[in-house]
């Protein structure tokens, strides 16, 4: 199978702590996408990182991107309670292909 | 970014009989997916959903068991056949929007969730 591996499978914080979710994937790719989905709805798209990028921000989030170990990193920074959700990154595998392999998600769990 | 609608939201329906669930976009898209999500589980591809053709399927679904149309650039439908409790899941279209040269993003409707009884 080509889907991705994350971990962990599930993370529980406290309000204001740092949340660090891992990617790993195994063919090469062209993106990285991340997505967000709370209690089973639809998937919200949190950011993108093409193969030549290393590292990417967008408000409390910080992505990075390693080709060579074939992974990446999601960071929320000072987590809120609304940050509780199931986050997934997807990887496009190749330029001039649209699909999309999901990875497992990690269940992040903000408490208050 | 563009705007997804799924009808139904949300269904129970009985063994054996069938539902089409459609979704809407708010501006022309070249590309739709379908995808589903079975309890706990990531997301698996079920097909591409082809304007004026018909749709390219993975390996392991099936036109008659997942029939999809795709009448224009903002319109599709995936109908789930014959079901069975295994088909309980959530099924959520997609679209993608090109933001590069050789780079898109994909976007999600809000999904349908499906129980069979």
């Amino acid at each position: 199978s080509q889907q991705g591996e994350e971990d962990p499978q599930a993370l529980s914080i406290q309000e204001g702590e740092n949340a660090t979710m891992n990617c790993s994937y195994k063919t090469s790719i062209n993106n990285l996408q991340w997505y967000r989905q709370n209690s089973g709805r639809g998937l919200v798209h949190l950011i993108l990182i093409r193969s030549n990028e290393r590292e990417k921000h967008s408000g409390r989030l910080r992505v990075t991107l390693d080709t060579s170990k074939k992974s990446s990193s999601l960071l929320i920074t000072a987590s809120r309670a609304a940050d509780t959700a199931s986050y997934f990154c997807a990887t496009a595998p190749w330029v001039g292909t649209d699909k999309l392999i999901f990875g497992t998600g990690t269940r992040l769990q903000v408490f208050p | 970014s563009a705007v997804i609608s799924q009808k139904p939201s949300r269904d129970i329906c009985q063994r054996g009989t069938s539902l089409t669930i459609q979704c809407q976009v708010d501006s022309q898209v070249t590309m739709m997916f379908w995808y589903r999500q079975q309890p706990g589980q990531s997301l698996t591809l079920i097909a591409t959903a082809n304007q004026g053709s018909e749709a390219t399927y993975e390996s392991g679904f099936v036109i008659d068991k997942f029939p999809i149309s795709r009448p224009n650039l903002t319109f599709s439908t995936l109908t789930v056949s014959n079901m069975s409790p295994e088909d309980s899941s959530i099924y959520l279209c997609s679209v993608e929007v090109q933001r590069g040269y050789s780079y898109n993003e994909q976007f999600f409707g809000p999904g349908t969730r499906l129980t069979v009884l």
